[in-house]
């Protein structure tokens, strides 16, 4: 069975403090893997990665793919409180089927 | 960019009560999704539209959810007789495929607000 699982489930850290969340994925047909921010209300794009070792960067936020390892990181340099969200992580697969992890929830405490 | 509308935002029900959601993707793309996200886990495809016809559905609850797109625009989704473990946020996101060979290739999806229902 197609899974993506993501790790830590939760992160409390200070602000300034860099973080790296994790997502594995076992996905038959692999296509691209996203990162998204979820706050109050719907899941907002951030990275999309389709190659291997290519950083996507974002101000802060940058993310890396590595294919033989199934993996993933989102890091997030000098958190803002504004940070605080639910970072999800899916997975697509050729036939356009995107499988989600349960989350990492972050918390920047000022 | 207009983005993805939902409604409506909220709805309480009672349990065997029926309940109708609606989303309108964004002007152009093709696909569009349904999600069902239960507190505390990753959003959950229950259906996959591509145009007007249903790409992937292997995953909706077919004896009391349904879900249409009849113009290949919006899109309604309904639960009919509704449980209590249906109280989730739905969700609804569309993508604009491109792809060579005639296939669709992944895009980036949009979301909608979602709608939260809870069933009592």
């Amino acid at each position: 069975e197609d899974k993506v699982v993501q790790s830590p489930l939760s992160l409390v850290v200070h602000e300034g403090d860099t973080v790296t969340l994790n997502c594995s994925y076992e996905v038959t047909n692999f296509r691209s893997l996203l990162w998204y921010k979820q706050e109050k209300k719907a899941p907002t794009f951030l990275f999309m990665l389709t190659s291997s070792g290519i950083e996507k960067k974002s101000g802060r936020l940058s993310s890396i793919l590595d294919k033989k390892e199934l993996s993933s990181i989102l890091n997030i340099t000098a958190t803002q409180t504004g940070d605080s969200a639910i970072y999800l992580c899916a997975v697509g697969d050729t036939g356009n089927q995107f499988y989600f992890g349960t989350g990492t929830s972050l918390t920047v405490i000022p | 960019e207009a983005g993805v509308a939902q409604s409506p935002r909220y709805k309480i029900i009672e349990k065997r009560q029926s309940v109708a959601f609606w989303c309108n993707p964004i002007s152009g793309h093709a696909t569009l999704y349904w999600y069902q996200q239960i507190l505390g886990q990753g959003p959950k495809l229950l259906i996959q539209f591509q145009n007007n016809g249903v790409v992937d559905d292997s995953q909706l609850p077919k004896d009391r959810f349904s879900a249409e797109r009849l113009k290949g625009v919006d899109s309604t989704l309904k639960i009919q007789p509704a449980k209590l473990e249906d109280s989730a946020v739905y969700l609804c996101a569309s993508s604009f495929p491109h792809g060579t060979s005639g296939l669709p290739s992944y895009n980036e999806q949009f979301f909608g607000p979602g709608t939260r229902l809870t069933v009592l």
